[in-house]
């Protein structure tokens, strides 16, 4: 089956610890984005990769860091930087993110819910 | 004023009722939106794009209105199952320069 996974599910993470998230998609999607969703808040950007070896900083990379190595694998390491990880991290991949429509639609694995303890 | 914004609701509506949602977005110059819908502690699920000529799919209806700048949403015959958040997204002309959620609105269809 085709779809987008993320590893783990759940994550706890003493302070001033990093922790990276998994993302791995076998839809042959060239876009993949890291969000994170905070409780009564809408999905915000971290990151965005166009392509293999290409991302971009969203509105709120501050204490975050990608790589895009392969296409169908997009980590995130959430770094001891970030004041406030704990929260509910979804990654997303679209056909591309240059053109419009269904090529921008996005799809989203189950997310990993990351507590800092 | 907001990018995206959504009415949070809760929208309370019985079995069988049409509801309507609506999104306001404050960049004229966005060109892709859609719908997805989000249940209780899940990743958001893609409901349906949003072309300026409209689009239907079963129950579900929406619009894009360009010049007041919203897109709409109207569910036809409320299920049970449709109980969720609903989300809009708008996206840039290149979309991956500027993508946007909205904060949702819930719907909750009550027997």
């Amino acid at each position: 089956d085709g779809g987008i996974t993320q590893s783990p599910k759940y994550l706890f993470r003493k302070e001033g610890q990093n922790v990276t998230l998994s993302c791995e998609q076998n839809l042959n999607h060239d876009a993949m984005y890291w969000y994170r969703q905070d409780p009564g808040q809408g999905l915000r950007l971290i990151y965005y990769s166009q392509i293999v070896n290409d991302f971009q900083k969203g509105d709120i990379a501050e204490g975050y860091s990608v790589s895009r190595e392969k296409k169908e694998s997009f980590p995130l390491t959430v770094t001891s930087a970030q004041k406030n990880p704990t929260a509910f991290y979804l990654c997303a991949s679209s056909i591309n993110g240059g053109g419009t429509g269904a090529y921008n639609e996005q799809f989203f694995g189950p997310g990993t819910r990351l507590t800092v303890l | 004023r907001k990018e995206v914004e959504q009415d949070p609701g809760p929208f309370n509506v019985p079995e069988g009722a049409t509801v309507a949602f609506n999104c306001t977005y404050s960049n004229s110059a966005s060109q892709s939106f859609f719908w997805y819908r989000q249940d209780c502690r899940k990743e958001p699920k893609l409901l349906m794009s949003v072309y300026s000529s409209g689009n239907e799919d079963g129950r579900f209806t929406a619009q894009l209105n360009r010049a007041s700048q919203y897109i709409s949403l109207l569910i036809r015959d409320s299920k049970l199952s449709d109980s969720a958040t609903y989300l809009c997204v708008v996206m840039g002309l290149r979309g991956y320069q500027k993508v946007t959620f909205g904060t949702g609105t819930k719907l909750q269809v009550i027997p």
